[in-house]
């Protein structure tokens, strides 16, 4: 089956880091890719839609500038979170669509990123 | 507007009792899909099961199955005979629009809601 392997599991760093999280599709070319953040107790929110080749589609309120988002392959896309703040702690995930899916095909989530910052 | 509605933040079953998890969605699209997942504390998306909006019958897997409400637009998700596992915030989300779009994979969540099984 399709899977989404996402890097790293937990980070943990200081105010003012830049931290990078990558997505990787390993057994099939991921055309579409989404980031979501999700808050305790609260559902998954979906950040931005990022397709291969092409800048990233973000949602409204969040910030371009903060959450850079990079599709440069199939296989991989990569959320970069810029000078993170202790607001910024949340748990990060990403999910991967192939082109021409099935309607019926589940989203293909990676294990999602817990991000601390202190 | 939301598009997706859980309005049960919390639930609680027995062990071995059935228990029906509420979701409610608005679209005006007449393609789309309904997905329900399980989220265990650990925090990885497991899929459970998925509702066309074309389909006729009621989807079910194993366990899990939905009870489609189309005029209603509800998709309820009954889970059988509960068991301790199945303790998990559980989050319906809906896919619009047809395959072979941009966004096509882009799914809205409902606000999920957190089930407790008690022995």
């Amino acid at each position: 089956g399709a899977v989404v392997s996402q890097h790293p599991s937990w980070v943990i760093c200081k105010s003012g880091t830049s931290v990078k999280i990558e997505c990787r599709s390993l057994d099939f070319q991921a055309t579409t890719m989404f980031w979501y953040r999700q808050f305790p107790k609260q559902s998954l929110m979906l950040m931005a839609t990022s397709n291969e080749g092409s800048k990233a589609t973000y949602e409204q309120g969040v910030e371009k500038d903060k959450f850079l988002i990079n599709h440069a392959s199939l296989t991989l896309s990569t959320l970069t979170v810029t000078s993170a703040h202790p607001e910024d702690s949340s748990f990060y995930i990403c999910s991967a669509s192939r082109q021409r899916e099935a309607s019926n095909q589940p989203q293909h989530f990676g294990d999602g990123t817990r991000l601390s910052i202190l | 507007a939301q598009k997706i509605t859980q309005t049960q933040p919390g639930m609680f079953v027995q062990e071995k009792e059935a228990v029906t998890l509420d979701c409610t969605y608005d679209t005006s699209d007449p393609s789309y899909g309904l997905f329900w997942y399980k989220q265990p504390s650990s925090g990885e998306m497991i899929f459970l099961i998925y509702q066309g909006s074309y389909d006729q019958q009621n989807a079910t897997e194993g366990r899990y199955s939905l009870n489609f409400q189309k005029a209603r637009k509800s998709a309820n998700l009954v889970i059988s005979a509960s068991q301790l596992g199945d303790s998990a915030m559980y989050c319906c989300a809906m896919r619009e629009g047809k395959a072979g779009g941009t966004s096509y994979g882009k799914l809205t969540f409902g606000q999920g809601t957190i089930l407790t099984v008690h022995p």
